[in-house]
């Protein structure tokens, strides 16, 4: 069965450093997204990507961060300048519409990259 | 500002019985709603979608939305150890097109044997 996969499983940086997260989608899919989950709170929506262009971002999404699909399969967060409070569980999903309103919207999650920030 | 409220919990039910997930939302034209299982440390899995009025059932897994009360539940049949977990209810919203989910914070359930 199809699945979204990451990479890396575990990131450790410091403080200041950039730092890249991979996600691969599920191949037909059209519609990206990149969540957050600080340890003990709840899962966060930081941006969604569609046709190339960010759809819609939250107020988490500042400056700091990026996203980009470098080539067909690939679709990645970027952190330029890592913060203590950026430590949490970085999950990646795709799905194959949005707003349809059907089963097609469902969003299928990867299994996350934890980032250490020090 | 979308909200989605669970009961925290936690919820412990014995082996067998019937565990039951409630959920609330705040936007009256919201359209769509998940059920996503997370084990500790893992990744959210979707259990169930529903969109309609009423209920929609899957194995032992049944879940109902009510669009006038704004409410949508869970219910676990013959809940087993494996189904420890905790369950994250989402609603989704976007701006035309986009449908981030928003969701609860959760509900931790513990099925004894």
């Amino acid at each position: 069965e199809p699945e979204v996969t990451q990479t890396p499983s575990h990131q450790v940086t410091q403080m200041g450093q950039e730092v890249i997260l991979r996600c691969v989608p599920i191949s037909n899919h059209l519609y990206f997204y990149w969540y957050r989950q600080i340890l003990g709170q709840k899962v966060e929506f930081l941006v969604s990507f569609y046709n190339n262009e960010i759809s819609e971002k939250s107020e988490i999404f500042d400056d700091q961060f990026s996203v980009e699909r470098p080539d067909g399969s690939n679709f990645t967060l970027k952190i330029r300048s890592t913060k203590l409070e950026d430590s949490a569980m970085y999950f990646c999903a795709s799905s194959f519409l949005a707003g349809a309103y059907t089963s097609t919207d469902t969003q299928y999650f990867g299994p996350g990259t934890r980032l250490t920030v020090l | 500002q979308k909200e989605v409220e669970q009961n925290s919990g936690p919820l412990s039910v014995p082996e067998g019985a019937i565990a039951s997930l409630n959920c609330t939302y705040s936007d009256r034209v919201s359209q769509s709603f998940f059920w996503y299982r997370q084990y500790s440390g893992k990744s959210p899995e979707l259990i169930m979608s529903i969109y309609s009025n009423g209920d929609k059932e899957d194995g032992r897994f049944t879940a109902q939305l009510n669009k006038a009360s704004q409410y949508v539940s869970l219910l676990i049949r013959d809940s087993q150890p494996s189904d420890s977990a905790t369950y994250l209810c989402a609603d989704s919203a976007g701006q035309g097109g986009s449908e981030k989910l928003v969701f609860g914070k959760g509900t931790k359930l513990t099925v004894n044997p």
